[in-house]
């Protein structure tokens, strides 16, 4: 079966320092995978997602950028955080071999994030 | 462009009442629909889909949605309604474009014992 990790769960984080969120997938190849954000425990933002290793499409210009060194690696970087960063920060996954409008994502646990 | 709107923030039922939380949409395709429950600090957990076929789709923890193409609606049911149920409801939309899921603002279950 498939798992999908993130680390660290919580982070604390002064304004201006970089960041470094991982995930990763277990038990598939070449999924799609994506990063949103969540605000206030509501609405999902979709920040960035990804169809193969070095293939990444953002939605949103932020300060904010994204990497997938591995098939089944996504990391989401900083160089200098913002107070308006803070948030829960969601990986997800879904089958690979393109997005098709049947496919399924499938969420990892989370990133707590507070910028200080 | 897709969208998904979900018209209530928060629903309160008693506990042992049905339940609707209410999802509507806008495609240009034929859409692909999606509910998934968020507990507090977890990520979200995938219920159901409606991809084409039976309008009434069921799903997990006893949960089923039904799709009305009329009313471009795809709302969640629950016949009976369980304190455990009590969490946040996010409706998914994808049109036949490929492109990730857009999700709805969310809304906010509360079953009361």
């Amino acid at each position: 079966s498939q798992t999908i990790h993130q680390w660290p769960a919580t982070l604390v984080q002064p304004v201006g320092s970089p960041l470094s969120l991982e995930c990763t997938v277990e038990g598939t190849s070449n999924p799609n995978l994506y990063w949103y954000r969540q605000a206030a425990g509501r609405g999902l933002q979709l920040l960035f997602y990804s169809v193969g290793i070095g293939q990444i499409s953002s939605e949103v210009p932020q300060n904010l950028s994204a990497s997938r060194p591995q098939d089944r690696q996504f990391i989401l970087s900083s160089k200098k955080l913002l107070l308006s960063d803070s948030g829960f920060y969601l990986c997800a996954w879904g089958p690979g071999q393109g997005v098709r409008g049947t496919d399924t994502q499938y969420f990892g646990p989370g990133t707590r994030l507070t910028v200080l | 462009a897709q969208s998904v709107a979900q018209p209530e923030d928060q629903v309160k039922v008693a506990e042992g009442n049905p339940l609707t939380v209410k999802c509507t949409y806008s495609v240009s395709g034929n859409p692909y629909l999606f509910w998934y429950v968020q507990y507090p600090n977890r990520g979200l957990q995938f219920l159901l889909k409606y991809i084409t076929g039976d309008n009434l789709v069921k799903g997990s923890y006893g949960f089923e949605a039904e799709f009305n193409k009329s009313q471009t609606s795809f709302h969640l049911k629950k016949p009976s309604a369980l304190v455990s149920d009590s969490a946040l409801y996010f409706c998914a939309v994808r049109d036949v474009g490929n492109t990730p899921l857009v999700f709805g603002k969310g809304t906010r279950l509360s079953v009361i014992a």
